[in-house]
């Protein structure tokens, strides 16, 4: 089945990149999605990445895929205090039909001034 | 748009209650699912729908019925509430199960004592 895994806590100071790593072990093809939770909030889309792409860029965000380890990153350049929140990875794989997302546990991160 | 939404914010319950927590889009979305997110857990599947008159079991549909009259609408009754349903719900959407780029509703805490 399905499991998709992230370590808990991420701790970086403002300006500096954060790096939060995600990995996956459904072997079909598969969306692979970063969603952001902010306290006391729902999760919010910030990108996603099809597993037969290395790379995806967003502004200050980059999406690093890994298909051989099943790894998958998150950069977030400038890190600023408001990107202090809970980031998901989560995968939705061809073999359910696209239809479910399975989510990791979240990595929280803490951006200090 | 209001996107997706959800009632109410906040319940308490007593064992053995019932309840029915309310999901709506306005976005003609045809896929619509329940999450709960538990502390260490991430999100966990609950149900989901593919549109009207379609739903399926996720993960973890044990004491949760739910039922998809109109495209807008996707409540979520809990029969008889248990302890161990206490968690934040969320409710997320998406224009169709493929690329499952889904939109989150703010969430309803319940906890049930």
């Amino acid at each position: 089945g399905e499991d998709v895994e992230q370590s808990l806590f991420l701790s970086v100071r403002e300006g500096d990149s954060s790096v939060i790593n995600c990995t996956y072990t459904d072997s079909s093809s598969t969306y692979l999605y970063w969603y952001k939770q902010e306290p006391g909030a729902g999760l919010q889309l910030l990108t996603y990445i099809f597993s037969n792409m290395d790379m995806k860029q967003d502004q200050r965000l980059t999406v690093l895929l890994n298909k051989k380890d099943k790894h998958l990153s998150l950069r977030i350049a400038d890190t600023q205090t408001g990107d202090s929140a809970i980031y998901f990875c989560a995968e939705s794989p061809m073999n359910t039909g696209f239809q479910k997302l399975v989510f990791g546990t979240g990595t929280r991160l803490l951006v200090s001034p | 748009n209001a996107g997706v939404t959800q009632t109410p914010k906040f319940q308490v319950l007593k064992t053995g209650q019932s309840m029915t927590l309310q999901c709506a889009q306005d976005m003609n979305h045809e896929y619509m699912s329940w999450y709960r997110q538990d502390p260490g857990m991430g999100l966990r599947l609950i149900h989901y729908s593919v549109g009207a008159g379609i739903t399926d079991q996720g993960e973890v549909p044990n004491g949760y019925n739910v039922s998809r009259s109109t495209t807008e609408d996707f409540p979520l009754r809990l029969l008889s509430a248990a302890p161990s349903q206490t968690s934040v719900y969320f409710c997320a959407s998406s224009y169709s199960s493929g690329n499952n780029e889904q939109y989150f509703g703010p969430g309803t805490r319940l906890t049930v004592t």
